[in-house]
């Protein structure tokens, strides 16, 4: 199962930063948080990951709680191609390691 | 090139076909995958190849046979499938089984009548 918990659905002005919430309560110490998104038609793509330090790059900022059970995805300027399914997930990097990809949040950008 | 490349987009099969997907790659990645989407649920794995090995087969039905016959290509073998079995079936790649990040076709979109 999932381990991660993410709100189904969430709307966000164009232009306007997304937020996206994720509670993960029981991430383990050698545990990652990643995020992948869904655009409708297309296969899920890589966006972000981090451990415990806030993490950006040039299409997200992540941010991580202190104690690690929780963390924001952050979309800084949405755009009407940011509309996809976001998924949050929790995982640890060893040799065996699976993504299991939770039910995630469906955002929708509006114009 | 960072592509995942799947044929075909679209398929439509009765129950007693027998067809293949296939997956191809040319990134050197080392790690390759096949996921199952049915409509409005997120992808679930299927199998995993690491270095052309069958690293991890998730329970699947024996009516889907997968194959790796070389580092760039993945097959899935499709025979007998149910009408439940409808659904887009996703293949990815990877450096390794450990790597960050997991690359994505578009995906086949599987009809069984």
């Amino acid at each position: 199962d999932a381990k991660t918990t993410q709100p189904p659905s969430m709307d966000c002005a164009e232009g306007r930063a997304a937020n996206l919430p994720c509670n993960h309560s029981t991430i383990s110490g050698n545990e990652y948080v990643y995020w992948y998104r869904q655009i409708h038609s297309q296969g899920p793509q890589y966006i972000i990951h981090g451990l415990k330090n806030n993490e950006t790059n040039e299409m997200a900022s992540l941010i991580i709680t202190e104690d690690r059970k929780s963390s924001t995805l952050i979309l800084p300027h949405a755009t009407l191609r940011d509309t996809a399914v976001y998924y949050c997930i929790v995982r640890a990097v060893n040799r065996d390691d699976k993504i299991i990809f939770g039910k995630g949040t469906r955002l929708h950008i509006l114009p | 090139d960072t592509e995942v490349t799947q044929t075909p987009k679209h398929l439509v099969m009765g129950m007693t076909n027998k067809k293949s997907l296939k997956c191809e790659q040319h990134m050197g990645h080392r790690a390759m995958y096949w996921y199952k989407q049915k409509a409005k649920k997120p992808p679930e794995l299927m199998f995993v190849y690491s270095y052309e090995k069958l690293s991890i087969n998730e329970s699947v039905p024996s009516r889907f046979s997968p194959e790796c016959p070389n580092s760039s290509l993945l097959n899935l073998h499709l025979h007998a499938l149910q009408p439940e079995d409808s659904a887009l079936y996703l293949c990815a790649s990877s450096q390794g089984t450990g790597a960050w990040e997991q690359f994505f076709g578009p995906g086949t979109r599987l009809t069984v009548l």
